[in-house]
């Protein structure tokens, strides 16, 4: 039972320009949205979180979008940067734990 | 502190040993958990620790797997019997009670059952 879901495997995005990464989810009870980021041969690194209380977070570049209606939460990179190649991880919380997605590879391209 | 630490990074074992996996977090993290994580997948919870409690453990977790946490501080996690389903990377992560519960991982163990 996939409770979170990141249906595009991967994205390519020219330097400069602005990466939007999806993620769907099902259970009404997620209070907390986490993106992560992961490098080849690292565990995943926090990026940007959002309380099911609120509609938008800004960091820096990167912007979280929660849809509650939609069931839906979207992650923004602005301007993206080659560095910022690597697969991006959508999770939610429940209870103490987190349920991730499968994860979206991106690739910015210089 | 340099953050969550895991060792071995990589273990080759054949069918029916047993593997050991152990996980030193952030000292000041109360929290730690283990997750698994297979090929394009994301990472799957298998259990995490209050301190020394675990407080719980997914479906996932078969009775060939055993973690703990004496003391609160390091964690160990054990499979007994492996399987080539037990073929897997696995994350260890901690954290602190509190707001997003933003979790820390370490850069993960990976084992390879032959």
């Amino acid at each position: 039972d996939q409770q979170v879901k990141q249906n595009s495997p991967s994205l390519s995005v020219q330097e400069g320009r602005i990466s939007i990464l999806n993620c769907d989810y099902t259970n009404s009870m997620f209070d907390y949205f986490l993106w992560y980021k992961k490098y080849p041969a690292e565990g995943p690194t926090f990026l940007i979180s959002i309380s099911s209380i609120k509609d938008k977070n800004e960091d820096g570049r990167f912007t979280v979008f929660l849809n509650k209606s939609a069931k839906h939460l979207s992650l923004h990179i602005v301007p993206s940067q080659p560095g910022d190649s690597a697969v991006y991880f959508c999770a939610a919380r429940y209870g103490n734990k987190l349920v991730f997605g499968a994860g979206t590879i991106l690739r910015v391209k210089s | 502190d340099t953050g969550v630490s895991q060792d071995p990074r990589h273990k080759i074992t054949k069918r029916g040993q047993n593997v050991t996996f152990r996980c030193d977090p952030i000292s000041e993290h109360n929290r730690l958990y283990w997750y698994r994580q297979t090929l394009g997948q994301g990472p799957e919870f298998l259990t995490y620790f209050q301190n020394e409690a675990q407080l719980e453990k997914s479906r996932l977790l078969s009775d060939r797997f055993s973690a703990e946490r004496p003391k609160g501080s390091f964690s160990t996690l054990e499979i007994q019997r492996t399987e080539q389903g037990d073929s897997a990377m696995y994350l260890c992560a901690s954290s602190l009670h509190s707001g997003a519960n933003v979790l820390t991982f370490g850069a993960g163990s990976r084992l390879t059952v032959l």
